[in-house]
C-alpha cells in the first residue's frame, strides 16, 4: 500500500525567505499524480500544486514550485518570497492510478511565516 | 460564488442525537466526497460518489449514510452521534472520478458532540 510521510511537523520562516516543505511517498507504481494541498486558517483546503509522475519538468504555479524526483520518491514544495498569507498546514497527497482513484494524505506541516 | 458549500459551519449536539450535514457543488463536477479530519489534522476518506453512484465505501460504521439526491448535492447523515464523532467534516468535489482530476473541498463542518 502505498503510504505519503511528512516529516516536518512545523517549519517557520521569515517573511520574504524561501522555505522548502518535504513529502516523500512510498509506492510500486510508475504513474500516479502527487498534489500539495493548502488549509490556512480558514479551514477550507486549497489546491496549491499537481504534478504528473510521467512528467519530468518540475510543476510551478507562481511563487510555488516543486522538486520532483522520482526515482527517490521525493515531492517537496518550495515557496518563495513567502507571504503572511502563505500560513497554513500544507498537505502533500498521492493519487494512484487504481484503488479507485484514493488520495492517500500525509500528515501535514504547519508553516508560520514571522514577520 | 462558493464552489462547494456545506452547511452547517458549526454543529453542536449530544450523544444519541441524528444529524445530518449537508453539500452542494456549482462547479459541474461528476464526483463527490466526504472525508473526515480528526484533531490530529489527518484526512480520511470516507465516501465517494460519482454521477450519484457510490463508488468509495471506506470503513466507516453504519451510523453514517450518504446520499445523493443529484450529481450537485452530496449529503451526509449520522445516526446516533458518538463523542468519537467529532471532527470537521470536509464535502468535496472533482471534475471526474480519475486521478488527475484535483479536489474542490468546501470549507468544513466542526462537529462537537457532548
Amino acid at each position: 500500500a502505498q503510504t505519503v510521510t511528512q516529516s516536518q511537523p512545523e517549519m517557520s520562516v521569515q517573511e520574504a525567505e524561501t522555505v522548502t516543505l518535504s513529502c516523500t511517498y512510498d509506492t510500486s507504481e510508475s504513474d500516479y499524480y502527487l498534489f500539495w494541498y493548502k488549509q490556512p486558517p480558514s479551514r477550507q483546503m486549497i489546491l496549491v500544486i499537481r504534478q504528473e509522475a510521467y512528467k519530468q519538468q518540475n510543476a510551478t504555479e507562481n511563487r510555488f514550485s516543486v522538486n520532483f524526483q522520482k526515482a527517490a520518491k521525493s515531492f517537496s514544495l518550495k515557496i518563495s518570497d513567502s507571504q503572511l498569507g502563505d500560513a497554513a498546514m500544507y498537505f502533500c497527497a498521492y493519487r494512484s492510478l487504481d484503488s479507485n482513484y484514493q488520495l492517500i494524505w500525509g500528515a501535514g506541516t504547519k508553516l508560520i511565516i514571522k514577520p | 460564488d462558493t464552489a462547494v458549500s456545506q452547511t452547517p459551519k458549526y454543529l453542536v449536539t449530544q450523544m444519541g442525537n441524528d444529524k445530518s450535514i449537508k453539500c452542494e457543488q456549482n462547479l459541474g463536477h461528476d464526483t463527490m466526497y466526504w472525508y473526515k479530519q480528526d484533531s490530529k489534522k489527518f484526512l480520511k476518506i470516507m465516501f465517494s460518489y460519482n454521477n450519484k453512484e457510490l463508488i468509495i465505501n471506506e470503513t466507516v460504521p453504519n451510523r453514517f449514510s450518504p446520499k445523493s439526491p443529484d450529481k450537485a448535492h452530496l449529503n451526509l447523515h449520522i445516526n446516533s452521534l458518538e463523542l468519537g464523532d467529532s471532527a470537521v467534516y470536509f464535502c468535496a468535489s472533482s471534475q471526474d472520478a480519475g486521478p488527475s482530476s484535483p479536489l474542490h473541498f468546501g470549507n468544513g463542518t466542526r462537529l462537537t458532540v457532548t
